[in-house]
């Protein structure tokens, strides 16, 4: 079970779309519609942003968008604000009531 | 309003055994619909599923990282509504901060597979 690849880092502009990606393999990321991402400010415990790929909680801004195309999942954030600023973490079902994480990106706000 | 808190010590010798417990408040461990987990994050690193339990009619049922299985153990104390994860063998690479959480399951939770509520974490130290 090797952990999901994620960019370092991403950027943009306030008011802009940034799109972070997290590679995986069959046997996680393509293999099953179970994909989250969380969000994680410096201290704090990470929140859940995105579940089965493409679905937002309740509360979560709709500018929290994701996707996934073969082992490929992906995370964009529209109109992008300060308070975006964070790292983020994919998250996936590998099988065997098992979870693998990112690596996490840190999303920097220009 | 379901909350998670961690405690345990914050510092282990290594070799020794870790133990952190998880208190549940709001939501009964035995509801049926979560996973009660661990993860934790080494200082200035990403996280790192450890191991959940699904406790269901009268057994808990266990899952572990593969990397960490044979060091780790993660049971229920329903009378408390508590669980806990002992981690055996401890290096300095053990050090981390350790968050609970509750992911849902597939049936019927409202979020299923998310992990969607976190305990603060807490820090824990592995040094002579």
């Amino acid at each position: 079970q090797s952990a999901l690849t994620q960019p370092p880092s991403a950027s943009g502009s306030p008011g802009q779309s940034v799109t972070i990606s997290c590679t995986g393999t069959n046997s996680d990321v393509g293999g099953y519609n179970y994909v989250s991402w969380y969000q994680q400010h410096p201290g704090k415990a990470p929140k859940v942003m995105i579940y089965e790929v493409t679905k937002r909680p309740s509360g979560v801004p709709d500018r929290f968008s994701g996707s996934k195309s073969g082992n490929t999942a992906s995370l964009t954030v529209s109109g992008l604000q300060a308070e975006d600023e964070a790292d983020y973490y994919c998250s996936s079902y590998a099988g065997s009531n098992t979870v693998v994480f990112g690596g996490g990106t840190k999303l920097t706000v220009l | 309003q379901v909350q998670l808190q961690e405690s345990g010590p914050g510092l282990v010798k290594p070799s020794e055994t870790l133990s952190l417990t998880c208190s549940v408040s709001g939501d009964s461990i035995s509801s049926n619909n979560y996973y009660w987990g661990w993860i934790r994050q080494p200082p200035g690193k990403g996280l790192e599923w450890i191991g959940s339990i699904y406790y269901s009619g009268y057994s808990g049922y266990t899952y572990y990282n593969p990397s960490l299985k044979s060091r780790v153990t993660i049971s229920v104390d329903t009378s408390k509504n508590q669980f806990s994860l002992k981690l055996t063998s401890v290096t300095a690479a053990d050090t981390a901060v350790y968050f609970c959480a509750r992911r849902g399951d597939w049936a019927s939770s409202r979020y299923p597979d998310a992990f969607d509520i976190w305990g603060q974490g807490t820090m824990v130290t592995v040094s002579s």
